[in-house]
């Protein structure tokens, strides 16, 4: 089983719904969760860090859950402008670094 | 949030020769920093990681020889591909992690090695 997994989509939903999309990890130690934002060619960027239940941050809202082990990212009133790639991230059980899912592939259409 | 830099941001060379990639923090020390190589439509795949002052660790299955890595002061670090062949050709991409928390990274904007 892989460390992180996310289901890679291509979710395509229309400009203003809510779209929500799960990531699951192993660590059960796991203390800190990342949601990176990633556009085409370039490189990531920190969206949103968990440490507790979940974090809010305007329109986006994470969600962690210890005891199925996933977290989720809620997007509401969804914008054009958040057609991207979403990497999800925890720590690795066997070392000091993160590890990053293969990525959740969002397009928002008019 | 913290800034790093890569240079060059795009390189195309030939086959057989040897690209160093820089990765910088500007605005903050990073005894570490992290590699990592991304293919189209793939997600980030770690290579090693960089330590100042040490020994680079290197993933399972990426050859030490070929990716060297020099890490030799608190603010940059370099991967070297040597002798690159077409199959190398990929995005590159350095982090370091923030001061606030050793999980939370921040990425340089990479470098797309084109090898002819």
């Amino acid at each position: 089983r892989k460390e992180v997994e996310q289901d890679p989509g291509p979710f395509n939903v229309p400009e203003g719904a809510t779209v929500a999309f799960n990531c699951t990890y192993s660590n059960s130690a796991s203390q800190s969760f990342f949601w990176y934002r990633q556009d085409c060619r370039k490189e990531p960027k920190l969206l949103m860090s968990v440490y507790s239940s979940g974090n809010e941050d305007g329109r986006f809202t994470a969600q962690l859950n210890r005891a199925s082990q996933y977290i989720s990212l809620l997007i509401r009133d969804s914008k054009l402008s958040d057609s991207a790639t979403y990497l999800c991230a925890a720590p690795s059980s066997s070392a000091s670094k993160i590890i990053f899912g293969s990525g959740t592939r969002l397009s928002i259409r008019p | 949030g913290a800034v790093v830099s890569q240079h060059p941001s795009r390189v195309i060379c030939k086959s057989g020769t040897s690209v160093k990639i820089e990765c910088r923090s500007l605005d903050f020390q990073a005894t570490t920093m992290f590699w990592y190589r991304q293919f189209p439509k793939q997600s980030l795949m770690l290579m090693a990681t960089s330590n100042e002052g040490s020994k680079a660790t290197y993933e399972q299955g990426v050859e030490k020889d070929k990716f060297l890595i020099n890490h030799a002061s608190l603010t940059l670090s370099t991967l070297t591909v040597t002798s690159a062949h077409p199959e190398d050709s990929s995005f590159y991409i350095c982090s370091a992690p923030s001061d606030f928390s050793y999980n939370e990274q921040f990425f340089g904007p990479g470098t797309r090695l084109t090898v002819l």
